[in-house]
């Protein structure tokens, strides 16, 4: 079974600081693996996607990924943050090797602060 | 991409009443699923919407509470049966776009409040 673990319910960061959001994944096979954003009062939106090509993923908003497989981990990372970053992020794992049927972890919310 | 619209919003609805939230996507699409997110919680998949056929159901989900129809490739509804407090949530609708197989798209979500 696939699943997926996101460490720290709540992350805050000064503006302009690196953002650091940890994920940690579990899977009997390859790993396809996803990060979503959720503005309040808002979808998903995908930020980035891991799906075996290469190991470190550029996705929107200046926000990246690195797949590391001995470490089980899909850590979400922007170097510099900005106030419009403030939102609930989500890891999720599929269980298809699709996008089909997601598996998300509890959730990070990030927050920026002056 | 596709574009998803969900209606209603919002709602404020009675116990033991039955809510029915619509689900369209403004291209054919594949797969349909149906999530919920619980005040404070992650999301988890209540079951996969098939067209022509009756509804792929995950653990701890079931038809009779959570009835789901698919008539096309574009429109899905699920219903919120027999409501309790307990099933105040975000209900979101997410399509699988075909040729895009890697990437999931979701809808603003339905914000359920049950008094």
């Amino acid at each position: 079974a696939q699943s997926v673990t996101q460490l720290g319910s709540h992350v805050s960061v000064s503006e302009g600081a690196l953002v650091l959001l940890r994920c940690n994944y579990s899977s009997s096979v390859p790993p396809y693996l996803f990060w979503y954003v959720q503005y309040p009062n808002q979808g998903l939106q995908l930020l980035l996607k891991y799906t075996s090509a290469a190991t470190l993923v550029k996705g929107i908003n200046g926000f990246e990924a690195e797949f590391k497989k001995s470490e089980t981990s899909f850590h979400l990372t922007k170097p510099s943050a900005h106030m419009s970053d403030a939102a609930e992020y989500f890891c999720a794992v599929s269980r298809t090797g699709t996008a089909s049927k997601l598996t998300f972890g509890t959730g990070t919310r990030l927050q920026v602060t002056l | 991409s596709a574009v998803i619209s969900q209606k209603p919003s919002r709602d404020i609805c009675q116990r033991g009443t039955s809510l029915t939230i619509q689900c369209q996507v403004d291209s054919q699409v594949t797969m349909m699923f149906w999530y919920r997110q619980q005040p404070g919680q992650s999301l988890t998949l209540i079951a996969t919407a098939n067209q022509g056929s009756e509804a792929t159901y995950e653990s701890g989900f079931v038809i009779d509470k959570f009835p789901i129809s698919r008539p096309n490739l574009t429109f899905s509804t699920l219903t919120v049966s027999n409501m309790s407090p307990e099933d105040s949530s975000i209900y979101l609708c997410s399509v699988e776009v075909q040729g895009s197989d890697t990437e999931a798209f979701f809808g603003q979500g339905t914000r359920l409040t049950v008094v």
